[in-house]
């Protein structure tokens, strides 16, 4: 997972809280993405940004936003967390072009109780 | 709209023996198409893809897949396992008009000594 940072690892909540979620690369990639990880589903869009300043929703955006911050920093926010965000929150970059591949950071678990 | 198919949540093969992990797609025009894998806290790795030319494409740690056009499959192979193998295996597809990544709902592989 070299080149893609995220903060923090672990995060338990309270129903209700807000907290950010934040993504770094060093890697110079234009896209940035943010996945949920969900047992037997694989990995769900939730935002992307195709490059500084452009934000798009993806499958399951209800509940979060996104900022991009620059050209390395991607970060997700819960506003008013719920137990069905429970989850593994996953960054990737690249994956811009059609044939472009996508590298993953190391994830965070949240907990919402 | 795209899709991916794992058909089976668990394989289960024996060190030394040859493993194959199965993935359909379905997508308009040409299809993209990516296996990763994810070992227990971590985030995903990518193996290999395929994009175009040969439809036997070569990858990381002795992995191998198979494009099929005609029955719009992508299985993963691997002539010999490992015990060190055994984790969760993704594919994904995403279109020639570069639409996000699809993931499918993953494979767990266990490879038994």
């Amino acid at each position: 997972n070299a080149g893609v940072t995220q903060t923090p690892k672990f995060q338990v909540l309270k129903t209700g809280q807000s907290m950010t979620l934040q993504c770094a690369q060093d890697m110079n990639h234009n896209s940035m993405y943010w996945y949920r990880q969900d047992p037997g589903m694989g990995l769900r869009l939730i935002y992307y940004s195709a490059s500084e300043g452009t934000t798009d929703k993806g499958e399951v955006p209800n509940g979060y936003n996104v900022s991009r911050l620059n050209k390395r920093e991607f970060s997700l926010r819960l506003e008013s967390a719920a137990p069905s965000q429970t989850s593994v929150y996953f960054c990737a970059i690249g994956g811009g072009g059609a044939t472009e591949t996508q590298y993953f950071g190391p994830g965070t678990r949240l907990l919402v109780l | 709209a795209q899709s991916v198919a794992q058909p089976e949540d668990q394989v289960n093969v024996a060190e030394g023996n040859p493993l194959t992990v199965k993935c359909t797609y379905s997508v308009s025009g040409n299809p993209y198409l990516f296996w990763y894998v994810q070992y227990p806290n971590r985030g995903l790795q990518f193996l290999l893809k395929y994009i175009t030319g040969d439809n036997l494409v070569k990858g990381s740690y002795g992995f191998e897949a198979e494009f099929n056009k005609s029955q719009t499959s992508f299985h993963l192979k691997k002539p010999s396992a490992l015990v060190s193998d055994s984790a969760l295996y993704f594919c994904a597809v995403r279109g020639y008009y570069g639409q996000n990544f699809v993931f499918g709902p993953g494979t767990r592989l266990s490879v038994l000594p």
